[in-house]
């Protein structure tokens, strides 16, 4: 199957930084999304991006699928942004609607 | 517009029972996948339902069944429960691309 990692592994914030959390992919993938989970467990989509670049609000991304890499741009970041940040990746042919997952960023953000 | 829905929400069974988990899909989806996530851990893909067939499945063993409704609805089932098999599972549906997460049933296996 295919590797997902994701760096860094946790991240602690004051309130206001900026952040920049890393997917790696160890093969061509069909699509790719970002997902942040909340402490009761919820994954709720943040972006769907197979390739290119999208912004929602203070969120963006960014995914080179010929480099095989996504990243997720956080700007002035809250307190409610905290929990686990994950990247999902499915392949092609065979394994094709299966999402595999990264072990995601742990991101906490200060007051 | 319902999002996707899961029950329960929270199970506690005993080593060696069976667990039914229930789904329902996202108005027009017509795709269920089901995910075991362990604490700590990115979820890990069980299987996916498609026109009431299992079209694909991870690396879990054959305790591990599901179904699929007419209506899309799909269900779990685990046999035989296992102390390891104590996570949060995770439906998540489809419509040919990106896939959209129930708020998942914790079951603790005592």
């Amino acid at each position: 199957g295919i590797q997902v990692e994701q760096s860094p592994p946790d991240l602690i914030l004051q309130e206001g930084a900026n952040s920049t959390l890393r997917c790696n992919f160890s093969d061509s993938v069909n699509n790719l999304q970002w997902f942040h989970q909340n402490p009761w467990g919820q994954l709720i989509n943040l972006f769907y991006i197979p390739s290119g670049t999208k912004q929602n609000g203070r969120l963006s991304a960014t995914t080179v699928a010929t480099e095989r890499y996504s990243l997720l741009y956080i700007s002035s970041s809250q307190t409610t942004d905290s929990g686990v940040y994950f990247c999902a990746v499915t392949g092609r042919g065979s394994t094709l609607g299966r999402l595999y997952f990264g072990r995601g960023t742990q991101l906490t953000v200060w007051p | 517009d319902a999002g996707v829905t899961q029950s329960p929400t929270h199970l506690i069974k005993t080593r060696g029972q069976q667990v039914t988990l229930r789904c329902s899909p996202k108005s027009g989806h017509d795709t269920v996948s089901w995910y075991q996530q362990a604490l700590g851990q990115g979820p890990q893909f069980i299987f996916q339902y498609y026109e009431e067939e299992e079209r694909q499945r991870g690396n879990f063993p054959d305790r591990f069944s599901g179904h699929q409704f007419p209506n899309y609805s799909s269900e779990l089932n685990v046999n035989a429960l296992l102390l390891g098999d104590s996570a949060l599972y995770l439906c998540a549906s489809s419509l040919a691309g990106e896939q959209y997460f129930g708020p998942g049933t914790r079951l603790t296996v005592t």
